[in-house]
């Protein structure tokens, strides 16, 4: 298997609802990624997560909290979003070895849309 | 800071030319490139990749350039052909880190 899945693949939500994002892949990669796409834009960093714990927060706001449960899962739960929030919402994982990570494979994307 | 940017928003080519997307980066400390390609309303599809102890990368009608001298990559498509008609970004990764940082992208529009 080496793909990233990721579901829902289109999500249309209310700015008072609570959803969630979510990512999986089987490759044995031990670094799992979100990034945040405009429309005509390239791919912004949100979080890196490295062997399961949070390695990096791009001054996301609180309103996004990721998760990763297990080495193969990331998940992302949205609160109180606003339409400027609405974007293709990527998913992605590397085999970091420690000096540099390679292997970057990225989901389908979740497309977001806040109402 | 960190920065990839890309020369040309948009570049035109025949069916059956070659095409040349160029990039430039600024962090010298730089250590992986990566060209991806973008179609509508899919994820970032691998193209090729390249390691700065490397200048010259060869795929299937892919060749990626790398001068760290200058600091810029290049994506060359040989016989471009419909099918490669999309947005394509070069991403950098710098040793020791986990960023994977996008430069702006090219969009590429192959003609009959």
């Amino acid at each position: 298997d080496t793909e990233v899945t990721q579901t829902p693949k289109h999500l249309v939500m209310g700015m008072t609802n609570k959803k969630s994002l979510k990512c999986e892949q089987h490759m044995g990669h031990r670094a799992m990624y979100w990034y945040k796409q405009k429309a005509k834009k390239p791919p912004e960093l949100m979080f890196v997560y490295s062997y399961e714990k949070l390695s990096i927060n791009e001054s996301v706001p609180s309103r996004f909290s990721p998760e990763c449960p297990n080495s193969s899962l990331l998940n992302l739960h949205l609160h109180a979003l606003q339409p400027e929030d609405s974007a293709l919402y990527l998913c992605a994982s590397s085999q970091t070895t420690g000096a540099t990570n390679y292997g970057y494979t990225f989901g389908s994307g979740t497309r977001l849309t806040v109402v | 800071g960190e920065s990839v940017g890309l020369h040309l928003p948009t570049l035109s080519v025949q069916e059956g030319d070659n095409s040349i997307i160029n990039c430039a980066y600024s962090n010298s400390a730089s250590d992986y490139f990566i060209w991806y390609k973008q179609e509508s309303g899919k994820g970032p599809q691998f193209i090729i990749d390249i390691r700065s102890n490397m200048d010259k990368r060869q795929g299937q009608r892919v060749t990626v350039l790398l001068n760290k001298t200058v600091k810029h990559l290049s994506l060359q498509i040989a016989a471009t052909q419909p099918g490669d008609s999309a947005v394509y970004f070069c991403a950098e990764n710098g040793r020791n880190t986990d960023k994977l940082i996008f430069g702006t992208g090219t969009r590429l529009q192959v003609f009959p």
